[in-house]
């Protein structure tokens, strides 16, 4: 059972607009949230991440919104840039895994449009 | 400032052989990690270590085993390739309390 989900596997948004990537979960042990971006033929990159007793957290271009009740997170991107096309991955870790474990979301792909 | 280095790079196997894949990170992280990514299916942990001369299983373990003889090595095995091992492994470290990992650059693993 899919315990990070990303519903949306595409998005594509023009260069400029917003990009919202939305993610749910359904453990409610989770305790951390973080964004992984990704390229082709690379490794996932850290973004951003929310801890479970915040709302909020805002990097720059990037916000991250955690809406705890209903077991849903979103990633804003404003404004989108090309150079923004990638896959993002959402994660999450479980407060009780000691080992820091992540459990990964399958992931949205972005195609910003010049 | 390599971070995490994973190699080989690309590998094809026959159905049966046997292979390892290295993943060293020099950040001096405690923590190690192996994913598999196959299409629409996000990133599955194999088996993680908490530390040198730990192993433990992840969410798919089988088929494949792990060593963690040195701080900053975490080998992967495959013992009997099989095409359904067919993917692209990465490798993760991380430093606990700060639960973000770091990534390899991936193996591609095509068995046949």
């Amino acid at each position: 059972d899919q315990q990070v989900k990303q519903n949306s596997p595409s998005l594509s948004v023009q260069e400029g607009r917003i990009s919202i990537l939305n993610c749910d979960y359904t453990n409610s042990m989770f305790d951390y949230f973080l964004w992984y971006k990704k390229y082709p033929a690379e490794g996932p990159t850290f973004l951003i991440s929310i801890s479970s007793i915040k709302d909020k957290n805002e990097d720059g271009r990037f916000t991250v919104f955690l809406n705890k009740s209903a077991k849903h997170l979103s990633l804003h991107i404003v404004p989108s840039q090309p150079g923004d096309s990638a896959v993002y991955f959402c994660a999450a870790k479980d407060s009780g895994a000691g080992s820091y474990q992540l459990t990964f979301g399958k992931g949205t792909k972005l195609s910003v449009i010049p | 400032n390599a971070g995490v280095t994973q190699t080989p790079k690309f590998r094809v196997l026959k159905t049966g052989q046997s292979m390892t894949l290295l993943c060293a990170q020099d950040m001096n992280h405690e923590y190690m990690y192996w994913y598999r990514q196959d299409p629409g299916m996000g990133l599955r942990l194999i088996h993680y270590s908490v530390g040198e001369g730990t192993t433990a299983k992840g969410e798919v373990p089988d088929g494949y085993n792990v060593s963690r003889l040195k701080k900053q090595n975490f080998l992967l095995g495959l013992e009997s390739a099989a095409p359904s091992q067919t993917s692209v492994y990465f490798c993760a470290s991380s430093y606990p309390p700060v639960p973000s990992q770091h990534f390899g650059d991936g193996t591609r693993l095509s068995i046949l």
